[in-house]
């Protein structure tokens, strides 16, 4: 059964770091188009970076240059580095598998930018 | 970027109803349209990919159509299990974006 679990998110300052990851079972992370979306409380969908099979990374305006998006085929983990977070940036983090559509989903975890 | 726009925000429905929400994208993008469904607390669940392509598991009373700039998801007739929000996605550009969400309430 393919299977996406999110953790790291947490309660971090202004400017400060998290590495979200995403550890997958029942399929290779390698082998697939991996996304990262975020929801803000009561808010939509935004979608934040894409790692394709072959490497490349892309990431939307508002997070270019702050967030890195990596994996490791070791540990079958995708993860997604975020630095000088914004208040902004509070949200529930969701990976998923795909780029034409995103299936599945992973559960979320909530990260919370406040001092 | 192109954006999309999903009408209504939100709808009052009875169990039983046919049940229309409609997506429009700010320039064509031919077929490269899929829906979600998203419950309180819950992460958003695949339903119709590609405009009209029903996902694996999915119940029939869910369906797509559109291309272009217009696409409606329809559930010909509410279940419970049903009420939810539910979003529109374009994949044809990058940044992906979705629309801003159909919240389903029960009337």
């Amino acid at each position: 059964e393919v299977q996406l679990v999110e953790s790291g998110g947490g309660l971090i300052q202004p400017g400060g770091s998290l590495r979200l990851s995403c550890a997958a079972s029942g399929f290779t992370v390698s082998s697939h188009y991996m996304s990262w979306v975020r929801q803000a409380p009561g808010k939509g969908l935004e979608w934040v970076s894409v790692i394709y099979s072959g490497g490349s990374t892309y990431y939307a305006d508002s997070v270019k240059g702050r967030f890195t998006i990596s994996r490791d085929t070791s540990k079958n983990t995708l993860y997604l580095q975020m630095n000088s977070l914004r208040a902004e940036d509070t949200a529930v983090y969701y990976c998923a598998i795909g780029w034409d559509w995103f299936d599945p989903w992973g559960q979320g975890t909530l990260v919370t930018v406040s001092s | 970027d192109i954006q999309m726009t999903q009408s209504p925000s939100s709808l009052s429905a009875s169990v039983g109803d046919r049940v229309t929400i409609t997506c429009r994208a700010s320039q064509s993008i031919s077929t490269y349209l899929n829906w979600y469904q998203q419950k309180p607390g819950k992460a958003p669940k695949l339903l119709i990919y590609v405009a009209s392509s029903l996902q694996s598991g999915v119940p029939s009373r869910f369906s797509g159509s559109g291309s272009g700039t217009d696409f409606t998801l329809t559930i010909s007739s509410l279940q419970p299990e049903d009420f939810a929000t539910y979003y529109c996605q374009q994949t044809y550009t990058t940044p992906r974006t979705f629309g801003q969400g159909t919240n389903v309430e029960i009337k």
